[in-house]
C-alpha cells in the first residue's frame, strides 16, 4: 500500500498571510503528483500536474514544487485570501500504477 | 460541455435495497473512476476503469459493482446496501494517460438507514 501523507491536516491563517503544505510520497518508482483544490460542497478541481524533479509550477498565487528523488511536493499560497478556503489534496501514482492515491488533505481557512 | 454528471445527487436507502449510480462524461475520456469519500479518509478508489469494457478493482471494492459498457458512462452498482455504505460518492474522468489529471463529477449523497 503507497502512502501518501499531507501536513499539516488543517490550518488557519489571516487574510495577506503566506502558506505552504506538504505532500509527502514514497520516491522510488514515481511517475506523476497531482494537486487539487476542494472547496466544501463542491468537487475537487486540479490544480497541477507535476511529472519531472524540480518541477515548478504556478497558477495566479499559488504554486507548487516537487522532489521526487525525496519524495516531497510543497504547495505555495502567496498572500492568502478567503477565497483560498478549501482542503487541498494532493495524489501519487508510481510507474506500474493504474489509478492515483490520494492524501487525506490539507484544510485551509483564511480569514478576514 | 457538461462535463462529468452524477446521477441521482441525494438518495437515501433501506439496508438490503440495490441502487445503481449513473456517471457520464461527455469528453471523450479514457479513464473513468469512483471514489467515496468519508470524514477523515479523504478520497478512496472503489472501481475504476482504463476503456470501455474494463473495469477494476480499487482499495475499497466490496459491496460495490461497476460496469462500462459504453465509454461515456460508469456505473456503480449497489446490490444490498449496508449503513457502511454511508457516503459522498464521486465520479471522475482522465483523458487518455492514467498520470493524467482527473476531472471530477458533483458527487451523490448517499444515506442508507
Amino acid at each position: 500500500i503507497l502512502n501518501v501523507e499531507q501536513s499539516p491536516q488543517s490550518l488557519h491563517v489571516q487574510e495577506g498571510d503566506s502558506t505552504n503544505f506538504t505532500c509527502s510520497f514514497p520516491s522510488s518508482n514515481f511517475y506523476a503528483l497531482h494537486w487539487y483544490r476542494w472547496e466544501t460542497a463542491k468537487s475537487p478541481e486540479a490544480l497541477f500536474v507535476m511529472t519531472l524533479n524540480g518541477d515548478e509550477k504556478k497558477k495566479g498565487r499559488i504554486s507548487a514544487t516537487l522532489n521526487t528523488k525525496e519524495g516531497y511536493s510543497y504547495l505555495y499560497i502567496k498572500g492568502s485570501q478567503p477565497e483560498d478556503s478549501a482542503t487541498y489534496l494532493c495524489a501519487f501514482i508510481t510507474g506500474t500504477a493504474s489509478k492515483l492515491t490520494f492524501g487525506t488533505g490539507t484544510r485551509l481557512q483564511v480569514t478576514l | 460541455n457538461a462535463g462529468v454528471t452524477q446521477t441521482p445527487k441525494f438518495r437515501v436507502l433501506k439496508t438490503g435495497q440495490s441502487m445503481t449510480l449513473l456517471c457520464a462524461q461527455d469528453m471523450n475520456h479514457e479513464y473513468m473512476y469512483w471514489y467515496r469519500q468519508d470524514p477523515g479518509m479523504g478520497l478512496r478508489l472503489i472501481h475504476y476503469s482504463v476503456g470501455e469494457g474494463t473495469t477494476a478493482k480499487g482499495e475499497v471494492p466490496d459491496g460495490y459493482n461497476v460496469s462500462r459498457l459504453k465509454k461515456q458512462n460508469f456505473l456503480l452498482g449497489l446490490e444490498s446496501a449496508a449503513p457502511s455504505q454511508t457516503s459522498v460518492y464521486f465520479c471522475a474522468s482522465s483523458p487518455h494517460n492514467r498520470g493524467d489529471e482527473q476531472f471530477f463529477g458533483p458527487g451523490t449523497r448517499l444515506t442508507v438507514l
